[in-house]
């Protein structure tokens, strides 16, 4: 079982705030690192994939770095609103996914 | 594209009975997953499909559990007989390739299940 660690397991946001967590993951035999966003009742959906160490992408307000040689990613949120609460999940992919248990993100109005 | 589809969406039963969970992938994608989620083990891999065929059920708990793809657009996650720990939320998800170099994963919406 692969070790997949995110940190905080929680977080309270204010409307506005910016905000970022991570997640950390083994740094041998690496393939790729996905992120997904999870939101209560419905199915994981997925924000990024990345694959090069220093990759960084951005999806509107989300972004996400790698650095594959220390073993983590960073997941931040600009300008956070009501619509990006959800659980955040990471998964390590080294063929199969492994996932972390989640950073649950409520931002309040 | 309806993505993946899953029947039934909620399953309410009594220990000892036996559960039949459903999973269409997306047409087109050779790989198909079946994941559980648990508050206390998070989401976990039980096994996966290539092609129709079983590459890796090293995840399936115990003899109890047991999946089965007879064609591309069909699968069947079987628990037989169930106990009240089978409790959680079963996810069938699909994919182009096998994760790796970028290819993600699309979930469906997941059976809940409760076994009382």
């Amino acid at each position: 079982i692969l070790n997949v660690e995110q940190s905080p397991q929680s977080l309270h946001v204010q409307e506005g705030d910016s905000t970022n967590f991570t997640c950390s993951f083994p740094s041998s035999n690496f393939y790729a690192l996905h992120w997904y966003r999870w939101e209560t009742a419905k199915s994981p959906e997925a924000l990024f994939v990345m694959t090069l160490n220093g990759d960084e992408k951005k999806k509107g307000r989300i972004s996400a770095t790698l650095n594959t040689k220390e073993g983590y990613s960073y997941l931040y949120i600009k300008g956070s609103q009501p619509e990006d609460s959800a659980t955040y999940l990471c998964a390590f992919d080294d063929y199969k996914l492994s996932f972390g248990a989640g950073t649950t993100v409520t931002v309040r109005a | 594209d309806a993505g993946v589809i899953q029947s039934p969406r909620h399953e309410v039963t009594e220990m000892g009975q036996e559960v039949t969970l459903r999973c269409k992938p997306i047409s087109g994608h050779d790989y198909l997953f079946w994941y559980r989620q648990t508050m206390m083990r998070g989401l976990e891999l039980l096994i996966y499909f290539n092609n129709n065929v079983p590459i890796d059920d090293s995840g399936m708990p115990e003899d109890r559990f047991s999946a089965k793809m007879p064609n591309a657009s069909f699968s069947t996650l079987k628990i037989q007989p169930s106990e009240p720990r089978d409790s959680a939320v079963y996810f069938c998800a699909s994919s182009s390739e096998l994760a790796g170099a970028g290819n993600e994963q699309f979930f469906g919406p997941g059976t809940r299940l409760t076994v009382l």
